[in-house]
């Protein structure tokens, strides 16, 4: 199917654990994206990806790792989880005038 | 630092009544988005703004951009109840050729009473 899809939806997972959310898109779009949201915050950019190989930091990227090897591919590590990376994480894709979400991951580290 | 703020944050509609939804920004830019996220689930696109003075509409809903205000308005038409949901504007501030780098508003939770 066409679009943008994330794995797993829903994650428990506990403190100082090593997590990776999973993004795919099936477009080939150059630019891909990562964002949390919190409540009271909006959506948060946490990382961003131009192109396979080129990464940048977003608004809010301590604790977080990229990568991008792929272009349909833009997984999201968290290296140690803590609490306060419990939140909703959202992948984009973009083509030049639109943004698409993948449905989401609920993360919830204990 | 970039700044997006909505205004209002919460908005308590009747059915029927108008009203219009606020986006400001601190930063020039000229391309906002508009989105409807409903509980539980994904942002959805409305509304993709890509110059000074666009407008755009779709059925109760217009949006319009102003860049030299960095103001953009999402009005609502006649509300009813299926209007009810989360929106939020988004500026773009990636610059020169590169596109999607985008900074939300809090978020204005609208519900449409009968």
């Amino acid at each position: 199917d066409a679009g943008i899809t994330q794995s797993p939806r829903y994650k428990i997972t506990e403190t100082g654990r090593q997590v990776t959310l999973m993004c795919h898109q099936t477009w080939s779009h150059s630019y891909m994206f990562w964002y949390r949201q919190d409540l009271g915050h909006g959506l948060r950019l946490i990382y961003y990806s131009a192109a396979a190989d080129i990464t940048d930091k977003g608004e809010v990227p301590d604790g977080y790792v990229v990568s991008r090897s792929k272009t349909e591919n833009f997984p999201l590590t968290l290296e140690s989880a803590t609490r306060s990376q419990t939140s909703v994480y959202f992948c984009a894709s973009s083509s030049v005038h639109e943004q698409y979400f993948g449905p989401g991951t609920r993360l919830t580290v204990t | 630092e970039l700044k997006v703020e909505q205004n209002p944050l919460f908005l308590s509609m009747q059915e029927g009544k108008n009203y219009t939804i606020y986006c400001n920004y601190s930063t020039t830019s000229d391309r906002l988005y508009w989105y409807r996220q409903d509980p539980g689930k994904s942002l959805e696109s409305l509304f993709v703004l890509l110059s000074n003075g666009a407008v755009k509409q779709e059925g109760r809903l217009m949006a319009s951009l102003d860049t030299k205000a960095r103001l953009s308005t999402l009005h609502i038409t006649a509300a009813v109840h299926d209007l009810s949901a989360t929106y939020f504007c988004a500026v773009d501030i990636s610059g020169g050729t590169s596109y999607g780098k985008l900074t939300f508003g809090q978020g204005t939770i609208l519900t449409v009473h009968p």
